[in-house]
C-alpha cells in the first residue's frame, strides 16, 4: 500500500514550458485534490474531484488544468508555467468527505520556474 | 467558509503537556475541525479531527468547545520530534476534499 505517490519530487522549468505533476493513490479513494503551498504559508486548494469524470475549481485554479479519467489519478497540469507557479504542490485524496474521513496527503513536488 | 485563527509560536519543555488552540468563530454546524502537522516540508500528517465531542487516538486530544467556535488539540506527553507547524483546518462542506488551511502554529519542543 503505497499511499499517496507524487512525480516527479523535484523539477526546474522554464517560463512558458508546460508539464504535468503526476499523483497516484493506490486506496480506493473518491476524493483527490490539488494544493499548493508557499514559502511562509499554509496549504491552498488549486483543483479537487469528487469521483473519476468530476473535476472542480479551488480557491487558486488560474494556470493550473486537472482531468481525472480513473479513480486512481489525478495529474496537475501547467500549460504555460510562469514564475509565481514556483511552489510546493502537494496532493490529496481520501475515500470519501461524509462523516469526516481523513485526508491522506503525498509528500510533495517541488516545482521551480526561472 | 470559516477560517480558523492559530498563534504563529508556541513553546513546550519536551515531557510536558502541549496545548495548542484554535479559533475558529464562524464554523458551520456540520464542517469538522481537523488538525494536522506538518515537519519541514513534508506532506501534512493527520492528527485528528472532531465535530462536537472531545476526540482521542494514539497521538492527541481534541478538546471542542460546547459552541464549537475554538478548540484545543493536546499532545499529552511532547516529544522533541514534535517540533512542527501545526495547522486547525476547518472541512468544507460533505462533497469535497475542501480544506482551509491557515498559516498555522510553529511548536517548538525543547529539552
Amino acid at each position: 500500500n503505497a499511499g499517496v505517490t507524487q512525480t516527479p519530487k523535484f523539477q526546474v522549468l522554464k517560463t512558458g514550458q508546460s508539464m504535468t505533476l503526476q499523483c497516484a493513490q493506490d486506496m480506493n479513494h473518491e476524493y483527490m485534490s490539488w494544493y499548493r503551498q508557499d514559502p511562509g504559508m499554509g496549504l491552498r486548494l488549486i483543483h479537487y474531484s469528487v469521483g473519476a469524470g468530476i473535476t472542480d475549481q479551488g480557491e487558486v485554479p488560474n494556470g493550473y488544468n486537472v482531468s481525472r479519467s480513473t479513480t486512481e489519478d489525478f495529474p496537475l497540469r501547467l500549460l504555460s508555467a510562469a514564475p509565481s507557479q514556483t511552489s510546493v504542490y502537494f496532493c490529496a485524496s481520501s475515500y470519501s468527505s461524509t462523516a469526516g474521513n481523513t485526508i491522506y496527503f503525498g509528500e510533495g513536488s517541488w516545482l521551480t520556474v526561472v | 467558509d470559516a477560517k480558523t485563527t492559530q498563534p504563529p509560536s508556541m513553546d513546550c519543555a519536551e515531557g510536558r503537556a502541549a496545548n495548542l488552540p484554535c479559533n475558529h468563530s464562524t464554523i458551520s454546524g456540520n464542517e469538522y475541525v481537523y488538525w494536522y502537522r506538518q515537519i519541514h516540508s513534508q506532506g501534512p500528517q493527520y492528527i485528528i479531527h472532531g465535530l462536537k465531542n472531545n476526540e482521542t487516538n494514539e497521538m492527541a486530544s481534541l478538546i471542542i468547545t460546547e459552541d464549537r467556535k475554538s478548540s484545543t488539540l493536546i499532545l499529552p506527553h511532547a516529544t522533541l520530534r514534535d517540533t512542527a507547524v501545526y495547522y486547525c483546518i476547518v472541512r468544507v462542506g460533505v462533497n469535497t476534499d475542501k480544506l482551509i488551511f491557515g498559516t498555522g502554529t510553529r511548536l517548538q519542543v525543547f529539552p
